[in-house]
């Protein structure tokens, strides 16, 4: 059973482009999280997916963020006209629907440079 | 507001000896809380996750203990090996929701 899987690992974008940040779930988890960790500093929570819903996106910066979990493919997290400030590592953990504790399993991330 | 506080901000100790890493959070309503291990460029790894009925789980050389009253936790870990240089997160997850709250960790180097 795969874990987490993000891609791309690394990604570069100049200021004014788009990122696009993808993430498949472990098999059989319908949960899925997005986190951002700035450098130096630790985890923050962005925003909460399940299949074809977001639950609760209160971590996700009003303009420019946006975040999907379609039926099908892996879950997205698009940053559009990016800003050198959105560089940073941005992690996605998922969960089944019945998770004990709500223990969430992070992928390896995707570290985002905006030149 | 629900905040996690670790400490110290980093540490250094020659392999083999012991070392402990505080955490105190203000989430509330408390659900459990969890130490993950995140090395370098990766993502974070659990290491244990402790409701607010217990008082202590150990995984391995790693052994967390909360009190809920005092709404403090630590991470001792035994015997350090060099592969424990990481840094060491201290989460909690309110009882509402699936949000978890991260602490800034505490970055151990173990040195030979």
């Amino acid at each position: 059973n795969a874990g987490v899987m993000q891609n791309p690992r690394h990604l570069v974008r100049r200021r004014g482009q788009e990122a696009r940040l993808r993430c498949s779930p472990m098999k059989g988890h319908s949960h899925v999280y997005w986190y951002r960790q700035l450098p130096e500093e630790g985890l923050k929570f962005m925003v909460y997916l399940q299949k074809e819903n977001i639950i609760d996106e209160s971590g996700m910066p009003k303009e420019r963020f946006s975040a999907e979990f379609p039926k099908e493919g892996p879950s997205i997290l698009r940053i559009q006209q990016v800003v050198r400030g959105d560089s940073a590592a941005y992690f996605c953990a998922s969960s089944p629907e019945l998770a004990v504790h709500n223990e969430q399993f992070f992928g390896p991330g995707t570290r985002l440079t905006v030149l | 507001k629900n905040q996690v506080e670790q400490s110290p901000q980093s540490l250094i100790i020659l392999e083999g000896k012991n070392c402990t890493l505080q955490c105190n959070y203000t989430v509330s309503p408390f659900s459990n809380l969890r130490w993950y291990k995140q090395d370098t460029g990766r993502g974070p790894v659990s290491l244990t996750i402790m409701t607010f009925s217990e008082n202590t789980k150990s995984n391995g050389r790693y052994t967390a203990t909360l009190d809920a009253d005092t709404k403090q936790s630590s991470l001792h870990i035994t015997a350090s090996q060099l592969s424990d240089s990481a840094s060491y997160i201290c989460v909690a997850l309110k009882a509402a929701g699936n949000k978890l709250t991260f602490g800034g960790g505490t970055r151990v180097l173990v040195k030979p």
